[in-house]
């Protein structure tokens, strides 16, 4: 079984300062990691995902995420970040075998002017 | 816009009732699932169909049902309501069967409240 930890529940921050949302997660086999956006009365929208390959993995609107296999993490990072990026943020994580996403529980992103 | 659809947005029932929500996925995806959002569990994975048959189970309670239809649109029934039941159910489609292979695109959502 798998599990994912975001560990932080909210982020807040200025406008154009860098940030990093943290997702750890566990599992005992191989796995796909994911990070989906969900903006305000919105579904999810994937973000980027690491299947394998390069553990920099580059996704949309200027995020990336680096895949870390001995700390069990995938980090999303931005250099800076806009208003509109405020938004509720989800790690995920799939066994390479399975049928079933696990979702974290979400990290609320808010970006101040 | 995803291409997702579904229908209704809002649904407001009582406990112990029977409600039925429905999801048109985009053109060309073989592939629907449902998910639960609510702010106890959060996002939980629920069922997924692949053309018509059942791929894949999550945390679906007995009283919920999913079926999909020859023209790939889905429904996901919720029998005998209780108030814990009231949460944010989306729909999700993509072309094929594979969890990381393939991009799952998200519907609006439905939100259901129940009194």
């Amino acid at each position: 079984a798998q599990s994912v930890t975001q560990l932080d529940s909210q982020v807040p921050v200025f406008e154009e300062a860098p940030v990093e949302l943290r997702c750890n997660y566990s599992s005992s086999v191989s796995v796909y990691l994911f990070w989906y956006v969900q903006y305000p009365n919105q579904g999810l929208q994937l973000l980027l995902k690491y299947l394998s390959g390069s553990t920099l993995v580059k996704g949309i609107n200027g995020f990336e995420a680096e895949f870390n296999k001995s700390q069990t993490s995938f980090h999303l990072r931005k250099p800076s970040v806009h208003i509109s990026d405020t938004a509720e943020y989800f790690c995920a994580v799939t066994d390479t075998g399975g049928f079933k996403t696990i979702f974290g529980a979400g990290t609320r992103l808010f970006v101040k002017a | 816009d995803s291409g997702v659809t579904q229908t209704p947005k809002h649904l407001i029932t009582a406990t112990g009732q029977r409600v039925t929500l429905r999801c048109s996925p985009r053109s060309g995806d073989l592939s629907v699932y449902w998910y639960q959002q609510s702010l106890d569990q959060g996002l939980q994975f629920l069922i997924q169909y692949y053309n018509g048959e059942e791929r894949a189970k999550g945390n679906i309670l007995e009283r919920f049902s999913a079926q999909q239809f020859p023209d790939l649109h889905s429904e996901l029934n919720l029998s005998s309501l209780e108030l814990g039941d009231s949460a944010l159910y989306f729909c999700a489609s993509s072309v094929g069967t594979g969890w990381g292979t393939d991009t799952q695109y998200f519907g609006p959502g439905t939100r259901l409240t129940v009194l």
